[in-house]
Formats: C-alpha cells, sequence, structure tokens
C-alpha cells in the first residue's frame, strides 16, 4: 500500500510568488491533515479535512494561504504571496475514520523563500 | 489538550533499552498518551498510544503510572537506526490535530 505522498520535494521561490504544495493520502483515508515546522521551531498544525470539508483550519497563520480538498482526495495548500517566514518543511498527514487512528505523515515538501 | 514534559537529549548504547521520560500532570481522564518519532528530515511516525494500561507493539512499550501522571517509552534493543526526536503527545482520543512539543532527541550510539 502506497503511503502519503507530498509534492514537490522541495521549493525555491521569491518573495512574493505563489507555490501550491500537494498531498496524496492514502487511499480510503478520509482525515487529512497539514503540518509545518518553520526553522528552529517546534511542528505546528495547520488544518484538519475530513473528507472535503474543513474540520479544524485553527492553525492557518493568515489569508495568504489557502487549503483545498476537492472530490475528498488529494489536497492542495497554496501560498499566495510568499513570505520569507513562510519558509520551512510543510507535512502533510493522512488518518481512517475511526477515533484515535494513527496519523501516517508523507516525506513533507521543504519550502525556500528568498 | 495537556502539555507534557521531555528531557531535551539523551544517549543510548546499541543494544541496550532505551527508556524515554514524559511527565503529563495535567492530563484528563479522557485523554490519551501518544508517542512519535522523526528521524532526521523524515516525516513523523506513530509508535504507540495508550490510556492507562501498559501497551507494547513490534516498536515499543509504553508504561503509564497508575495516577497517569507520566509516562515511559521503552525501545528494548535500540539500534541505530532509532536515531531520532522522540514526542510525547497527550490528546482526547478523536481524530483532531497533534500538538507536538520539543521533544527528546535521543541518540543511539555503538
Amino acid at each position: 500500500e502506497a503511503g502519503v505522498t507530498q509534492f514537490p520535494s522541495h521549493s525555491v521561490i521569491e518573495k512574493g510568488q505563489t507555490v501550491t504544495l500537494r498531498c496524496d493520502p492514502i487511499s480510503g483515508h478520509d482525515n487529512l491533515y497539514w503540518y509545518r515546522r518553520v526553522m528552529g521551531k517546534e511542528i505546528k498544525f495547520l488544518l484538519h479535512f475530513v473528507k472535503e470539508s474543513k474540520q479544524d483550519e485553527s492553525g492557518m497563520p493568515n489569508n495568504r494561504f489557502l487549503a483545498e480538498r476537492t472530490g475528498g482526495t488529494y489536497s492542495t495548500l497554496k501560498v499566495q504571496p510568499a513570505e520569507l517566514e513562510d519558509s520551512g518543511v510543510y507535512f502533510c498527514a493522512s488518518s481512517q475514520d475511526f477515533p484515535g487512528g494513527e496519523q501516517y505523515f508523507g516525506p513533507g515538501t521543504r519550502l525556500t523563500v528568498t | 489538550d495537556a502539555k507534557t514534559t521531555q528531557p531535551p537529549s539523551m544517549d543510548c548504547a546499541e543494544g541496550r533499552a532505551a527508556n524515554l521520560p514524559c511527565n503529563h500532570s495535567t492530563i484528563s481522564g479522557n485523554e490519551y498518551v501518544y508517542w512519535y518519532r522523526q528521524i532526521h528530515s523524515q516525516g513523523p511516525q506513530y509508535i504507540i498510544h495508550g490510556l492507562k494500561n501498559n501497551e507494547t507493539n513490534e516498536m515499543a512499550s509504553l508504561i503509564i503510572t497508575e495516577d497517569r501522571k507520566s509516562s515511559t517509552l521503552i525501545l528494548p534493543h535500540a539500534t541505530l537506526r532509532d536515531t531520532a526526536v522522540y514526542y510525547c503527545i497527550v490528546r482526547v482520543d478523536s481524530w483532531g490535530k497533534l500538538q507536538f512539543g520539543a521533544g527528546t532527541q535521543v541518540v543511539v550510539t555503538p
């Protein structure tokens, strides 16, 4: 069974540009999460989808970040316009639809904003 | 979710058991203890979780004190591949977010 995949693995963009990160969860997992780690900080939660609905987006830093999950399959996280402080590693995770189900993480996308 | 406290780092000899402590003195009755680890440059990996009984799986054992205010993750025979940051997370057993702290950097040496 394929794990959680993320694309791209690494992205370098200039301040003010737009970047879209993609996450493909494990097939059949209704729950999809986005997290990020900025330099020197702890891993922080961004948001949680249940199928195509946003269950919890309390961690989204500001309105420059837009997450979508059309059709309840893959998800995208768009940053527009990117700022220097957005640099970091963005992780996606998915889990099955039962309480306490473990979250399976992808390898992350390293975003560098210059 | 309850806050956890872990030592920032610890060393362990290869082949020996690694005992990783975690304090969660404000844990509520419906909160579970989860352990994840992050091997350098990879995504976090689930290890084990429990409520009040001790748990064991193929990766590790979890020992939770009777008052549930602390727990210990045991890696029975540490290998070099167990070098990672280990996170103790307490949360309600739902499908919600994980709140990562600083974790414990474990270095396994030959």
